[in-house]
C-alpha cells in the first residue's frame, strides 16, 4: 500500500515563475490537506480539499496561491509569481473517508525561490 | 481559531532517561490530539494520538496524557534511545462540523536530542 506521494521532491524557481506541486493521496483516501513548513518552524495549515471541493482554505494566502483536487488525478497546489518568502517545505497529508482523523503525510516538496 | 503552544523548544537527555514534552491548546472544542515525529529532511510521522474521551494512552515506550479541564496534553518517552532524536510536534484538531473539520493546528516543535 503506497503512502502519500508528492512530486517533485525538490523544486527550484526564480522569482516571478510559477510553482506547481502535486500530491497523490493514499489509496482510498479522498481528503487532502496542504501544510507549509518554513525553515525551523512548525507546520501551518493551508487548505483542506475533498474530491472536486475546497472545504477550508482559511490558511492559504488570498493572492497567488490556489489548490485543486480534481475527480481524476492528484491534488495540485499552485503558486503563481513566486517570491523568496515562498521558499519552504510543502507537505500534503491525506485521510480516509469517513474519518478517523489520522492524517498521513507525504515526503514533502522543498521549494527554493532564487 | 485554535492556538497550540508547545514547550520546551529544545530538550536534551541522556540515553535511558525519560523525556516529557507539553502542549496547551485554546479551543475547548478540540477533540483529537496527535503527536508527530519529524527527522531532518523527512516527513512528519504519526507516533501516537489521543481523543478527548480518553485521559491516557500508551504504546510501548511512548505515552500521551490529556487533561481536558486544563486544556493541556503531554508526550512521555521512557528509556530514550539515540534514534529518538528528532523534532516532535503536537497538534490539535478543531471541532468537527462546519469548515474547521479536519484542520490540524500544530505546536512550534521540540528538538529532542538523546545523548549516548
Amino acid at each position: 500500500n503506497a503512502g502519500v506521494m508528492q512530486n517533485p521532491r525538490h523544486l527550484v524557481r526564480r522569482r516571478g515563475q510559477e510553482a506547481r506541486l502535486r500530491c497523490s493521496p493514499m489509496k482510498g483516501h479522498s481528503h487532502v490537506y496542504w501544510y507549509r513548513q518554513l525553515p525551523e518552524e512548525g507546520l501551518k495549515f493551508m487548505v483542506y480539499l475533498q474530491k472536486e471541493n475546497i472545504i477550508d482554505e482559511s490558511g492559504m494566502p488570498k493572492e497567488r496561491f490556489s489548490a485543486e483536487f480534481p475527480k481524476e488525478g492528484p491534488s495540485i497546489l499552485r503558486i503563481q509569481q513566486v517570491v523568496r518568502g515562498d521558499s519552504a517545505a510543502y507537505f500534503c497529508a491525506s485521510s480516509p473517508l469517513p474519518p478517523p482523523d489520522t492524517q498521513y503525510f507525504g515526503p514533502g516538496t522543498r521549494l527554493t525561490v532564487l | 481559531g485554535e492556538n497550540v503552544e508547545q514547550h520546551p523548544s529544545t530538550l536534551s537527555v541522556q540515553e535511558g532517561d525519560s523525556a516529557v514534552i507539553k502542549c496547551t491548546y485554546s479551543d475547548s472544542a478540540s477533540n483529537y490530539f496527535p503527536w508527530y515525529k519529524q527527522e531532518l529532511g523527512k516527513r512528519p510521522q504519526l507516533i501516537i494520538d489521543i481523543r478527548s474521551n480518553v485521559g491516557e494512552k500508551k504504546d510501548q515506550r511512548i505515552a500521551v496524557t490529556l487533561n481536558k479541564t486544563a486544556k493541556h496534553f503531554s508526550l512521555h518517552i521512557t528509556e530514550t534511545q539515540p534514534e529518538d532524536s528528532a523534532v516532535y510536534f503536537c497538534a490539535a484538531r478543531a471541532n468537527a462540523g462546519g469548515t474547521s473539520y479536519g484542520k490540524l493546528t500544530f505546536g512550534q516543535g521540540t528538538i529532542l536530542t538523546v545523548h549516548p
